[in-house]
C-alpha cells in the first residue's frame, strides 16, 4: 500500500514537445505529492508539489494534474527543452504527528529532450 | 549548492573494510535522512533522524549503522558490506512540521557513489 508506481521508465521527446509522466498510488492517507528532478551527479531537487484538494498546479512550464478518485497524478512539461533532460521522480507522503514526513518515491523516469 | 554536503563523493571498498559516509547540512533543519539509490529502483529510505533521535529504521541490515551526533551532522558507518550494497547513498535534510498544512521539502546532497568489491 506504500508503493508509488511510475511510468514510463524512459521518455524521449523532441524539443518543444510535451513530456508526460504518470504516477499512481494506493494509500489514501497520502496527502502530499511532490515531483523531484535529478541531474547526473546531483541529488534530487524539488520541482513542484501538489495537495489533493486541488486538481491542477502550474509553475511555469511544469504542471501537475491530480485525479483523487483514480489515485493518479501526472507531470506535464510544456515546450520541453534539452535542459529538461534529467530523471524525474514522483513521490507521496502522509502526515505523521510528531515525526518527519517520509516520502515514498516512484522508480523514476529518464527524460531525454532532443534538440 | 543545496546546503547539504556529502563526503566522500566516491568510495570503493572491499567486503571486509570499515568505512564511514559523512553528511553535513547548513540549513538549520531538524530532520536528516539516509536514502539508497539503485539503478531503475525507487529511492529507498534507510534511516530518519528527527531532532537527533532515530525515529525509523526500515529493516536495513545491521552492516549499516547510522549516527547523528547533532542536528547538522549525520554519518553512515559501513562494515562487511556485500556487492549488492553498491549504490548511490543520498543524505537529505528537512524542517519537521508539526502541522499537516506545512509541506516539507527535502534538500538532498549530491550523494556518495559506493562500490563494494
Amino acid at each position: 500500500q506504500q508503493q508509488v508506481k511510475q511510468s514510463p521508465q524512459s521518455l524521449i521527446v523532441q524539443k518543444g514537445g510535451i513530456s508526460i509522466i504518470n504516477c499512481a498510488y494506493e494509500n489514501t492517507a497520502f496527502d502530499y505529492f511532490p515531483w523531484y528532478q535529478q541531474f547526473p551527479g546531483k541529488g534530487p531537487a524539488l520541482l513542484i508539489a501538489i495537495r489533493p484538494d486541488v486538481s491542477e498546479k502550474k509553475e511555469g512550464r511544469f504542471t501537475i494534474s491530480f485525479n483523487k478518485s483514480a489515485k493518479q497524478f501526472s507531470l506535464h512539461i510544456m515546450d520541453s527543452q534539452p535542459g529538461d533532460s534529467a530523471t524525474y521522480f514522483c513521490a507521496a507522503s502522509s502526515f505523521r504527528v510528531g515525526s518527519a514526513r517520509q516520502l515514498t518515491f516512484g522508480s523514476g523516469t529518464q527524460l531525454t529532450v532532443l534538440p | 549548492e543545496t546546503g547539504v554536503t556529502q563526503t566522500p563523493r566516491h568510495l570503493v571498498m572491499g567486503m571486509t573494510n570499515k568505512k564511514s559516509l559523512k553528511c553535513e547540512q547548513h540549513l538549520g533543519h531538524n530532520a536528516m535522512y539516509w536514502y539508497k539509490q539503485s539503478a531503475k529502483k525507487p529511492l529507498e529510505l534507510m534511516f530518519v533522524y528527527s531532532l537527533e533521535e532515530r525515529v525509523e529504521n526500515n529493516s536495513v541490515p545491521s552492516r549499516f549503522s547510522p549516527e547523528c551526533p547533532n542536528s547538522s551532522h549525520l554519518f553512515l558507518h559501513l562494515h562487511t558490506l556485500q556487492p549488492e550494497d553498491s549504490a548511490l547513498y543520498l543524505c537529505a535534510s528537512s524542517q519537521n512540521s508539526i502541522t499537516r498544512a506545512t509541506n516539507e521539502k527535502l534538500f538532498f546532497g549530491s550523494g556518495t557513489q559506493l562500490s563494494v568489491l
